[in-house]
């Protein structure tokens, strides 16, 4: 069964300070790379898509991939309480066109 | 632009009794479709998955099912639900590709 590993937090940032929020997987065959953010009872909602080596930012956000490491992460910038939200990690597989996605991270924003 | 619709938002259902749970997707053609479930505290589950009419994967064996009889729309069925089907309910649509899923607004499902 191929993994997608998060640590579960909650990770408590202070508000204006950066989030890191980190994401490994198993499958090495695996080229698409997707976070999404998901609001207590709400459906999740797409932040960032990333495909190569490297950094790749959008906004305050900013994704990173390391494929030899398999790992990948999320940096919030200047985070804001209305981040506080859990962080899904989304990695497509080898087969085929579906993802695995991780049980997230809780990141909680304080004022 | 595309959007997702998924309808109920929440159902309270006995156990034993059918499901049917509805989505459909517009603005966009052959879309892969996919349905989710996300039980409490836990992570999204994949269920199934179609790349065209017809066409379904299934990812866990239970007592689900599901159908796409036309390009957009797919749905999730039950015939006797149990009190493990409880759960959030997501439906998903992807373009061809690498392409990102965007999820509709899910449906909460309480087994009595």
């Amino acid at each position: 069964q191929k993994e997608v590993e998060q640590n579960s937090g909650p990770l408590s940032v202070p508000e204006g300070a950066i989030a890191s929020l980190n994401c490994t997987y198993s499958d090495r065959g695996s080229q698409s790379f997707f976070w999404y953010r998901q609001y207590s009872g709400k459906s999740p909602e797409l932040i960032m898509s990333i495909y190569s080596n490297g950094d790749k930012e959008d906004g305050r956000f900013t994704a990173q991939l390391n494929k030899a490491s398999q790992y990948v992460s999320l940096l919030i910038r200047d985070s804001q309480p209305s981040d506080s939200a859990t962080y899904l990690c989304a990695v497509n597989r080898d087969s085929g066109y579906a993802l695995n996605f991780g049980k997230g991270t809780s990141l909680l924003v304080t004022p | 632009s595309q959007t997702i619709h998924q309808w109920p938002a929440t159902l309270v259902q006995p156990v034993g009794s059918p499901l049917s749970l509805e989505c459909t997707v517009e603005g966009t053609s052959n879309p892969n479709l996919y349905w989710y479930r996300q039980a409490a505290g836990r992570g999204l589950q994949l269920l199934f998955y179609s790349v065209g009419i017809g066409q379904i994967s299934s990812e866990v064996p239970q007592n689900l099912s599901a159908s796409r009889p036309q390009d957009r729309q797919f749905i999730l069925s039950s015939k006797k639900l149990l009190l493990s089907d409880s759960g959030f309910y997501l439906c998903a649509w992807s373009g061809q590709g690498d392409q990102p899923q965007h999820f509709g607004d899910g449906t909460r499902l309480s087994i009595l």
